[in-house]
């Protein structure tokens, strides 16, 4: 059982290059959640999803897509990025209807756009 | 709309108790928790509290939380150097898809 998992550890971009983060949980969650961590600011929800085939904007949405195709896979694109987009990226996931709700972090990803 | 804040920093001894706070805003949140970040990984939840809760102990690790204003803490007894991490606390609110706001996270170095 190996939780959250996230590909690649790290990256370097150049600015307009395009990448695709890829998060796999095996724990069968419902919900799955991208977010960035950027100094002194705490995690940011860019996107989320509530179930495969499904994925809705959060807080910090702008020059990111995402995809939902399985389940268990919960795919963060950034089609032309930025500097902006330096940041460290989290996925996380969680089962609805459990006590205490708690959502479970994969690694990370660092990402840093030149 | 919702804001989590908390200290920047705290630095204890090693042996010493370490209390680190955190205010909400959102009187609506269902559970507040708090998760450790050490250098490098992703963040591991170490405990968490139900709102109609005034305090949760767990080993070393004391939580309380103050309703009326909107107050949370966490103690950890007997501070060790492999504390030192950063500590995030976050609250849930009644929303759909079980958001959960970040506060900006206490660094918290331990010295022996």
């Amino acid at each position: 059982n190996a939780g959250v998992t996230q590909t690649p550890k790290f990256r370097v971009l150049k600015t307009g290059q395009s990448m695709t983060l890829l998060c796999a949980q095996d724990m069968n969650h419902e919900y799955m959640y991208w977010y960035r961590q950027d100094p002194g600011m705490g995690l940011r929800l860019i996107h989320y999803s509530v179930g495969e085939g499904t994925t809705a904007k959060g807080e910090v949405p702008d020059g990111y897509n995402v995809s939902r195709l399985k389940k268990q896979n919960f795919l963060l694109g950034l089609e032309s990025a930025a500097p902006s987009q330096t940041s460290v990226y989290f996925c996380a996931s969680t089962q609805p209807g459990r006590v205490g709700e708690t959502q479970y972090f994969g690694p990370g990803t660092r990402l840093l756009v030149l | 709309g919702e804001d989590v804040e908390q200290s920047l920093f705290l630095s204890v001894r090693e042996g010493d108790s370490s209390v680190i706070n955190c205010t909400y805003t959102d009187s609506s949140s269902t559970y507040l928790y708090w998760y450790k970040q050490e250098p490098g990984a992703g963040l591991q939840l170490l405990t968490y509290i139900f709102s109609n809760m005034d305090m949760k102990q767990d080993q070393r690790l004391t939580v309380l939380l103050n309703k009326k204003d909107k107050h949370l803490s966490l103690r950890i007894a007997d501070t060790q150097t492999g504390d030192s991490a950063i500590y995030f606390c976050a609250e849930s609110t009644n929303t759909g898809f079980q958001k959960l706001v970040f506060g900006t996270g206490t660094r918290l170095l331990v010295s022996p």
